[in-house]
C-alpha cells in the first residue's frame, strides 16, 4: 500500500483558503486519491476523491498534479467548524477495500 | 434515512471480560467494516464482512472476530480485553461498486 505523508497540524483563521498538502510518492497506477475529515468522538466523514487533475465538490478541491506523487486538498473560507482532523488515503476507489488511515492533520480554526 | 448506527455508545469492562458491540449499516449497504481507533491515532482496520463471511482482515489477534447477520448488521467480539484495547471502535458501511465508506459515531470502549 502506497505511505501518505502529510502536516501533523495546522492553524488557520476563519475566512481564510486552506490547503493540506499529501505526499505519495509510491503511489499505483490503479489507485485513487481519498480524503476523510473526522471530528472529535465522531466517524471520519468522505470529503473528496480523485485520480488526477482536479475535482472539486460543494465543500473542497483536491489538486493532483501530473506525476501524482502528492496531492492538495483545498478548504475555501474556512470556518471554526472546520476545525478536524483530515486523513489523506491512497488505494483503490472501491468501497470494500479496507482504508488505511495515517496520522492525519490536525486543522485548528480561530476566529 | 438512518446513516450507520453503533450501539453502545460507551462501555466500561474489566480486563480479562469479554465485549460485544453492534453495527447497523446505512440503508442499503451490504459490506460493514470494523476499525480501532487509539486516541491520538488514525483508525486501525480491523476486518470487514459482506455475505455473511469475514472477507478481509488486518492485523489484530484472533480474540477479535465478528459477525454479519442477513439483515446485514454486524457485531464485533472481543475476547480477554487487555487495557490496550481501550480505543473508540468504529463500524462503517459501503457497497460494491461504490466508493466510499460511511462511518458511525463509534462506541468508545474503556478496559480498566
Amino acid at each position: 500500500l502506497a505511505k501518505t505523508t502529510q502536516p501533523i497540524s495546522m492553524d488557520s483563521y476563519e475566512g481564510q483558503e486552506v490547503n493540506i498538502t499529501c505526499s505519495h510518492n509510491n503511489i499505483a497506477t490503479n489507485d485513487y486519491i481519498t480524503w476523510y475529515q473526522q471530528f472529535p468522538s465522531q466517524g471520519p466523514r468522505f470529503i473528496i476523491q480523485g485520480y488526477k487533475t482536479k475535482v472539486t465538490n460543494e465543500v473542497a478541491s483536491l489538486f493532483i498534479p501530473a506525476d501524482r506523487k502528492s496531492s492538495t486538498l483545498s478548504l475555501p473560507r474556512v470556518s471554526l467548524s472546520d476545525t478536524a482532523v483530515y486523513y489523506c488515503l491512497v488505494g483503490d476507489a472501491a468501497g470494500r477495500r479496507a482504508l488505511t488511515f495515517g496520522s492525519g492533520t490536525r486543522l485548528q480554526v480561530q476566529p | 434515512d438512518a446513516g450507520v448506527t453503533q450501539s453502545p455508545t460507551h462501555l466500561i469492562k474489566t480486563r480479562g471480560q469479554q465485549v460485544t458491540l453492534r453495527c447497523s449499516p446505512k440503508s442499503g449497504h451490504d459490506t460493514v467494516s470494523w476499525y480501532q481507533q487509539a486516541l491520538g491515532q488514525g483508525p486501525q482496520f480491523i476486518f470487514q464482512y459482506y455475505e455473511e463471511e469475514e472477507r478481509q482482515r488486518g492485523n489484530f489477534p484472533d480474540r477479535f472476530s465478528g459477525h454479519q447477520f442477513p439483515n446485514y448488521s454486524s457485531e464485533l467480539n472481543v475476547n480477554a480485553l487487555l487495557l490496550g484495547d481501550s480505543a473508540l471502535y468504529l463500524c462503517a458501511s459501503s457497497v460494491a461498486g461504490g466508493h466510499e465508506q460511511y462511518f458511525g459515531p463509534g462506541t468508545r470502549l474503556t478496559v480498566t
